[in-house]
């Protein structure tokens, strides 16, 4: 079965640089989320989409952007970077108006800010 | 934010021997959920309940969504080294602002010795 794709895997970017991150939900799938894991960490909530349109934020900072396209795949901007954005960036797809409740993770991009 | 309390933090057993794990919050969900995630990779789902009471199986992992709807408990049975990981309680609200969000507990870090 298909699953979440996320692009890229690993990302390395100095300070003050930006990164954008890519997420392709299972097909069919009409919800998005993103969540930020750091070391140690549970995964925590930033922000969702359901249907192109921002429909929940968390604890994302204000230097963070994202949005989802026609095609339900989603990008996660994120610029200034700073040392503390190094964690693993999971993305979460869910098919909302199909009825469903379960949320299921891509592999993640490891991104490390140096 | 909702704090998921997840115990235990870690557990050491030996193979063939069964696990329990719990979680508790001071918050009402409609959706518990059970994770596990292995090291570098994104949280692969297990279980998911719905509706207060309710006995799930899935192979040798059994999960109750409590009465209350604030707990939750995983039980995996005859455990083997491969369910080495982080296994995660997540709650989730389905009504109002934090629709759909998933709240995570803490983990609890298996090791299964041969």
């Amino acid at each position: 079965a298909a699953g979440v794709i996320q692009s890229p895997r690993h990302l390395i970017k100095e300070k003050r640089e930006t990164a954008t991150l890519k997420c392709y939900p299972i097909p069919r799938h009409d919800t998005v989320y993103w969540y930020q894991q750091g070391p140690g960490q549970d995964p925590q909530f930033l922000i969702s989409f359901y249907e192109k349109m921002q429909s929940d934020k968390g604890s994302i900072p204000d230097r963070f952007s994202a949005q989802q396209f026609s095609d339900y795949h989603s990008e996660l901007n994120m610029s200034s970077l700073e040392l503390g954005d190094s964690a693993l960036y999971f993305c979460a797809s869910r098919a909302r108006t199909q009825g469903y409740y379960e949320q299921y993770f891509g592999p993640g991009t490891r991104l490390t800010v140096t | 934010g909702q704090q998921l309390n997840q115990s235990p933090q870690s557990m050491f057993i030996q193979e063939g021997e069964d696990v329990s794990m719990n979680c508790t919050s001071s918050s009402i969900f409609n959706t518990w959920l059970w994770y596990k995630q292995e090291p570098g990779e994104g949280p692969v789902l297990l279980i998911a309940l719905y509706k207060a009471g309710e006995l799930t199986s899935n192979g040798r992992l059994t999960a109750q969504f409590g009465i209350t709807r604030k707990d939750s408990f995983l039980n995996i049975s005859a455990s083997i080294p491969s369910d080495v990981g982080i296994y995660f309680c997540a709650g989730q609200q389905v009504r109002g602002s934090t629709l759909g969000r998933l709240y995570f507990g803490r983990g609890t870090q298996l090791t299964v010795w041969p």
